[in-house]
């Protein structure tokens, strides 16, 4: 089956630097990959989705010169979470998607956390 | 909005008997709704996809349905198992070029042996 793979799972940064998360397609291409925030015991939120060689699009109230977004090839996108505060500690999930697909496979998720 | 409400409660029930989840959804009924399991500190993992035009849905003892006159899908784990044990979430999705669901908060579930 598809599977997604997501690095770190878990980074722990002070406040003010900058944490860079992976998330690759391991045996399919991605055209489009989507990243998610989750809070606890809340649903997953949407902040954007990047195909692959274009920029992403954010969804509304997400600051794009925070989360860098950069799909560069078609199994790897990058998050980077720049200036961390701790009110960014969440669990970011990305997924992803094939061309002619219409079923998102999730990675694992990686646990931010900014003291 | 579009909104996917799921019950906040955990789901207790004894090992063997029937799970039943709902999600209940807002306005126009969507054209897919998705039933995904999520274990703590994972990613979700998808369970089952059924249509607007679909009442039911099986895949091993799995159920889901979808009642657009009650604007809901409900979720059925039979002989559940301590193993089912998780958080199960409901997302809607549109039909067209707007495939990206819409989630619901889920539901926790835990069968006790």
């Amino acid at each position: 089956g598809a599977v997604v793979s997501q690095h770190p799972s878990r980074v722990i940064c002070k406040s003010g630097t900058s944490v860079k998360i992976e998330c690759r397609s391991l045996d399919f291409q991605a055209t489009t990959m989507f990243w998610y925030r989750q809070f606890p015991k809340q649903s997953l939120m949407l902040m954007a989705t990047s195909n692959e060689g274009s920029k992403a699009t954010y969804e509304q109230g997400v600051e794009k010169d925070k989360f860098l977004i950069n799909h560069a090839s078609l199994t790897l996108s990058t998050l980077t979470v720049t200036s961390a505060h701790p009110e960014d500690s969440s669990f970011y999930i990305c997924s992803a998607r094939e061309m002619t697909v219409y079923e998102q496979y999730f990675g694992p998720g990686t646990r931010l956390t900014v003291t | 909005s579009q909104k996917i409400e799921q019950n906040s409660e955990a789901l207790n029930i004894q090992e063997g008997k029937t799970a039943t989840l709902t999600c209940n959804y807002t306005n126009y009924s969507p054209a897919y709704l998705q039933w995904y399991r999520q274990d703590p500190g994972r990613g979700p993992v998808f369970l089952l996809l059924i249509r607007e035009n679909e009442k039911e849905k099986r895949k091993e003892r799995l159920k889901v349905t979808f009642d657009t006159t009650l604007k809901q899908s409900l979720f059925h784990i039979t002989a559940s198992q301590p193993a089912d044990s998780a958080t199960y979430l409901c997302a809607r999705r549109a039909s067209g070029g707007s495939y990206i669901p819409t989630f619901g908060r889920g539901t926790s579930l835990i069968v006790h042996p």
